[in-house]
């Protein structure tokens, strides 16, 4: 089975602290993604990275950065931490090429900015 | 723009069938996700749909329209386990996946 570990569950931090979630995956997945996950709101795409430093843009990428030093690892910065970052954050992994092979999500960050 | 639409919440007995609905509105279609997520737990894959028809899965099946651009995933003989959200996905013409809300579903006994 896929296994994708995000580094904490619960997670408080304060206004203008820079924040690193960590993810990785055993499975020698190309591609790796951060999400953020609201109520009342889908799945938003915040980065995803298809190769070792390789990093694309999701639909929100304002106030957060990606580093994907090793293919295992993908790591999600918040760099000067707001309180409308507050959210629940959830990774995921999946082959490349893959139309119908799904994303493997970890248990997600619940991460409070105070 | 793009957009899924999903039921917020229904409610369903124990023992009964329900089904969720998905419809969707996107630039180009190469395959449709459904996902189940329990409460403070990761969404985990149930099925994939990129042909018309119904794929059955156990007590699980989903059923797509490309025409329609509709999804639906049937669940019968329902477990008090089933209480969940459930996320309808669609992969548009760039590959990329495109998001519901979710469905969150509450089984009563």
């Amino acid at each position: 089975d896929v296994k994708v570990t995000q580094s904490s569950r619960y997670l408080v931090k304060r206004t203008g602290e820079k924040v690193f979630l960590e993810c990785v995956q055993d499975m020698d997945h190309e591609n790796m993604f951060w999400y953020r996950q609201d109520p009342g709101l889908g799945l938003r795409l915040i980065y995803f990275s298809y190769d070792v430093k390789m990093k694309e843009k999701g639909d929100i990428p304002e106030g957060y950065s990606v580093s994907r030093e090793k293919k295992e690892r993908f790591s999600l910065i918040l760099e000067s931490a707001s309180t409308n970052q507050t959210s629940m954050y959830l990774c995921a992994s999946s082959l490349l090429n893959t139309n119908n092979q799904p994303q493997h999500f970890g248990d997600g960050t619940r991460l409070s900015i105070l | 723009g793009q957009n899924i639409d999903q039921p917020t919440e229904m409610t369903a007995t124990e023992g009964a069938i329900v089904q969720i609905n998905c419809t969707y509105q996107t630039s180009g279609f190469n395959g449709l996700f459904w996902y189940q997520q329990h409460a403070g737990e990761a969404p985990t894959f149930l099925s994939y749909n990129v042909l018309d028809g119904l794929e059955e899965k156990g007590r699980f099946s989903s059923f797509l329209s490309r025409s329609k651009g509709y999804s639906y995933l049937l669940l019968k003989e329902l477990q008090m386990k089933d209480s969940a959200s459930y996320l309808c996905a669609v992969i548009d013409s760039n590959y990329q996946l495109i998001w519901g809300a979710g469905t969150k579903l509450i089984i009563k006994p």
